[in-house]
């Protein structure tokens, strides 16, 4: 069974904070890691696949950064807005692999 | 450019009827994936198909479960014989290649009475 865990689980954020939140996984066999933005009655959409150790990728306020040796990926989210409020899922792919493998999410909320 | 369709966006069976979940993918897009969102729990692969190929069934259960994605038309997820345990929301999603991202489809809510 392939672990791939996200934490925190929930995060309350005060609009205009900045806040950021965890994804780890196994480290070995690594391929690519994507993360997606998914609100509430819709459905999820992707923000960054990363690939390469050290990978920086942003997409407006938010930024995500990729570990592959110690097996960890933050997504960072700068001056949080209440449209940022959604569930933020990691996905990893192993080498030689054909399918995601979903984290549970860091449900994010942002109060105005 | 439509995104990824799925249909029907609720569905309500009775156990021991049958559900068919339709899905088109984008357009350009031949690699099509199931995921099931059972209450309170996260997504979870079911299944990996390319045009009339399964690639990866490992998430799919052994028995009842089905899919396919023929040359032409959408692919189907098959559910025989449901029962209550079957009630999630089921997705869908597309990509060009393994290695980009998947595009999703708004799901399908299956509720068995």
């Amino acid at each position: 069974i392939l672990n791939v865990e996200q934490s925190p689980q929930s995060l309350h954020v005060q609009e205009g904070d900045s806040t950021n939140f965890t994804c780890s996984f196994p480290s070995s066999n690594f391929y690519a890691l994507h993360w997606y933005r998914w609100e509430t009655a819709k459905s999820p959409e992707a923000l960054f696949v990363m690939t390469l150790n050290g990978d920086e990728k942003k997409k407006g306020r938010i930024s995500a950064t990729l570990n592959t040796k110690e097996g960890y990926s933050y997504l960072y989210i700068k001056g949080s807005q209440p449209e940022d409020s959604a569930t933020y899922l990691c996905a990893l792919i192993k080498a030689a692999g054909n399918k995601l493998t979903f984290g549970g999410g860091t449900r994010v909320l942002v109060k105005p | 450019n439509a995104g990824v369709m799925q249909n029907p966006r609720h569905l309500v069976r009775r156990r021991g009827q049958e559900a068919r979940l339709r899905c088109s993918p984008m357009k350009g897009h031949s690699h099509v994936y199931w995921y099931r969102q059972l209450p309170e729990e996260g997504l979870k692969f079911m299944v990996y198909l390319q045009k009339e190929n399964i690639i990866d069934e490992s998430g799919m259960p052994k028995e009842r479960f089905s899919a396919e994605f023929p040359k032409e038309g959408p692919s189907i997820l098959r559910i025989q014989q449901v029962v209550r345990g079957d009630s999630a929301a089921y997705f869908c999603a597309s990509s060009p290649t393994l290695n980009q991202p998947q595009h999703f489809g708004d799901g399908t809510r299956l509720s068995i009475l």
